[in-house]
């Protein structure tokens, strides 16, 4: 298993704000996921954090909006640039050991 | 689009009976794995069944997988009002990755 602890894990914040959401791990993994889950849906793949290179990010999401860092093999941020109230939605990062472990998110509402 | 779809979207059930949940997902895949997750929380994985394996238990779980139909169900045993949540199936192929279905609300009236 693994135990993952994410920064807020709550927050409010005013459109055309930035929020820097992190994301904290046990011990050292190679593969890091972050998820966008909007009010009553499903858990989207926004990007893959790989350590020491760009992320890979997933259709419909890009670097400029979603800002990933994966300074070292335990540690990821995702940054959530000129918000707006779509933005709205439950961030999660996420481990690959021998299946995927979740953070337990950070809950984000946009005004 | 999502690679997972279950159905019900909803159950509601009394504690002690069975709750069975159904996904089913279109391109194939390496295994597939079931997630819950409570009011808005971070996910819980429950179990994880591989494309060779027809059948998995844990606990009050049971899952079952037909890569020929392209599709699992989720069986929970003797249910009870903690069992109350949102259940996600989620499919992964070579690269890791995971796709989700829309999730299905199981409510458990003690």
């Amino acid at each position: 298993s693994a135990v993952i602890s994410q920064k807020p894990s709550r927050d409010i914040c005013q459109r055309g704000t930035s929020l820097t959401i992190q994301c904290q791990v046990d011990s050292q993994v190679t593969m890091m996921f972050w998820y966008r889950q909007q009010p009553g849906q499903s858990l989207t793949l926004i990007a893959t954090a790989n350590q020491g290179s760009e992320a890979t990010y997933e259709s419909g999401f890009v670097i400029d909006k979603f800002p990933i860092s994966r300074p070292n093999l335990t540690f990821s941020t995702l940054t959530v640039s000129n918000m707006s109230p779509e933005d709205s939605s439950i961030y999660l990062c996420s481990v690959l050991r021998e299946t995927q472990y979740f953070g337990p998110g950070t809950r984000l509402l946009v005004l | 689009s999502q690679q997972g779809e279950e159905d019900p979207q909803a159950l509601s059930i009394q504690e002690g009976e069975n709750a069975t949940m159904n996904c089913s997902y279109k391109t194939s895949i390496n295994n597939l794995q079931w997630y819950r997750q409570n009011s808005g929380r971070g996910l819980v994985h429950l179990i994880l069944i591989r494309s060779n394996e027809r059948e998995k238990h844990s606990g009050r779980l049971r899952v079952t997988l037909d890569t020929s139909k392209k599709s699992s169900s989720l069986l929970i045993t003797a249910s009870r009002a903690a069992d109350t949540a949102s259940y996600f199936c989620a499919t992964s192929g070579a690269n890791s990755k995971l796709t989700f279905g829309k999730g299905i609300t199981l409510s458990v009236r003690p």
